[in-house]
């Protein structure tokens, strides 16, 4: 089958780094992506990886390694405004739909 | 301004009554999607549509149904025979191609009484 698996919840201090991991099985694979989600709103888009490697954004940063079926989010500096629910979904084999883990519920303490 | 809009942001309903929740985008993207989200399920796919004209069930399609009679617009019918219609929906769009992400509306949340 497929699967994602991503940790329930992270807790984290401000100014700290912390980093949020995500493997996945699925069938195929054709991209892996990361949202933001605070509470009672949409998603946000973070990132994209194809490829094997370190993608940076600013204070963002996402990984990927394919043949181990992971990757991880990377947040630097972090800002109270940074506590929030991490989405990690890969786009699997058909290209058509996302595949979503079950989120990373981050909490950033003064 | 692009963008999605999900109308209203929040409903309530009686049971046993249909409702349709209204997604409309002027992005023009191609694939629309309706989610469903309850607390610590994630995203659950109900339907998509890759073009006009078409669309395919998602993961939990039972009780629902959708349409797409213009590339703007999916709405989607939460029906009477829908065991737990109460939860958070959230409609997206995206190009066509794999490397584009999924936009998303602000959400409705369905509160069925």
């Amino acid at each position: 089958g497929q699967n994602i698996d991503q940790p329930t919840e992270m807790t984290a201090t401000e100014g700290a780094i912390v980093q949020i991991n995500c493997t996945y099985q699925t069938s195929g694979f054709n991209g892996l992506f990361w949202y933001q989600q605070h509470a009672g709103e949409a998603p946000t888009f973070l990132s994209y990886n194809v490829l094997d490697g370190l993608e940076e954004k600013g204070r963002f940063s996402s990984f990927l390694s394919r043949s181990k079926g992971y990757s991880y989010l990377l947040l630097k500096e972090l800002q109270m405004k940074d506590s929030a629910s991490y989405l990690c979904a890969v786009r699997g084999g058909n290209n058509r739909k996302l595949i979503w883990g079950l989120g990373t519920s981050l909490a950033v303490n003064p | 301004d692009g963008g999605i809009t999900q109308s209203p942001k929040y409903l309530f309903r009686k049971e046993g009554q249909n409702v349709t929740l209204s997604c409309e985008q002027n992005l023009n993207h191609d694939a629309m999607y309706w989610y469903r989200q309850d607390p610590g399920q994630g995203l659950r796919l109900i339907y998509y549509s890759q073009i006009v004209n078409d669309f395919q069930k998602g993961d939990i399609a039972e009780g629902y149904s959708v349409s797409r009679e213009k590339k703007e617009s999916f709405p989607l019918t939460v029906t009477s025979a829908q065991k737990n219609p109460t939860a958070f929906y959230l409609c997206a769009s995206t190009l066509a191609g794999g490397n584009n992400e999924q936009f998303f509306g602000p959400g409705t949340r369905l509160t069925v009484l």
